[in-house]
């Protein structure tokens, strides 16, 4: 079983939809969460982070973490075109040399 | 400001050849990190830094061998190129080396034949 696991997709859906992302981790001492998007050809970049359970909002994208299901979630709204990437979740115990990601979610948003 | 800066973009190498995968940043950051990402498996860890002089092994080490003489730069030596090699490697830097967003570089794409 993997340590992160993570649905690859693809995921297409259409402008203007709501977009959920989800992760399942196995490592409870997991306690820093992460989001990076990745644009075909281009590295990661940080969408979102969360510490420890919990929700946070930044404009259209909401990131949910449920420690006792060892579940994190990524909810874009209102998705557009621009939105088309790769999502990665990644999480750490204590320092980002222990970080692990999933295998990212391949999202397409048609116009 | 660059940020991390990968040469070269692409590479063909033939199986027993050696290269050299360069990363710099112009940010300062102490911490940088060598992944590889490869199709369904996310983004391994091969090799870090904490600063100039100091390294260790990541999760995947096997194969690679890195140096870190300054701040800015952390290459990535492959000896004795195996198909296994073939990926995409990313290099990454960060400042504080816990709890802060990692930058990437726009990757290396590798093929061993």
């Amino acid at each position: 079983q993997k340590e992160v696991e993570q649905d690859p997709g693809p995921l297409s859906v259409p402008e203007g939809a709501i977009v959920s992302l989800n992760c399942t981790y196995s490592n409870s001492a997991f306690q820093y969460f992460m989001w990076y998007r990745q644009y075909s050809r281009k590295g990661p970049e940080l969408l979102m982070y969360t510490y420890s359970s919990g929700n946070k909002e930044d404009g259209r994208f909401t990131a949910q973490v449920d420690k006792s299901s060892k579940y994190i979630s990524l909810f874009i709204r209102d998705s557009q075109p621009s939105d088309s990437a790769t999502y990665l979740c990644a999480m750490s115990a204590l320092d980002n040399n222990d970080m692990r990601f999933g295998a990212g979610t391949r999202l397409t948003v048609k116009p | 400001n660059a940020g991390v800066t990968q040469t070269p973009k692409f590479r063909i190498l033939k199986i027993g050849q050696s290269m050299t995968l360069q990363c710099t940043q112009d940010m300062n950051h102490n911490y940088m990190y060598w992944y590889r990402q490869d199709p369904g498996m996310g983004l391994k860890l091969i090799y870090y830094s904490v600063g100039a002089g100091i390294t260790d092994k990541g999760e995947v080490p096997n194969g690679y061998n890195v140096s870190r003489s300054t701040t800015e730069d952390f290459p990535l030596r492959l000896e004795l190129a195996a198909p296994s090699q073939t990926s995409v490697y990313f290099c990454a830097s960060d400042y504080t080396g816990q709890y802060s967003p990692l930058h990437f570089g726009n990757g290396t794409r590798l093929t061993v034949t």
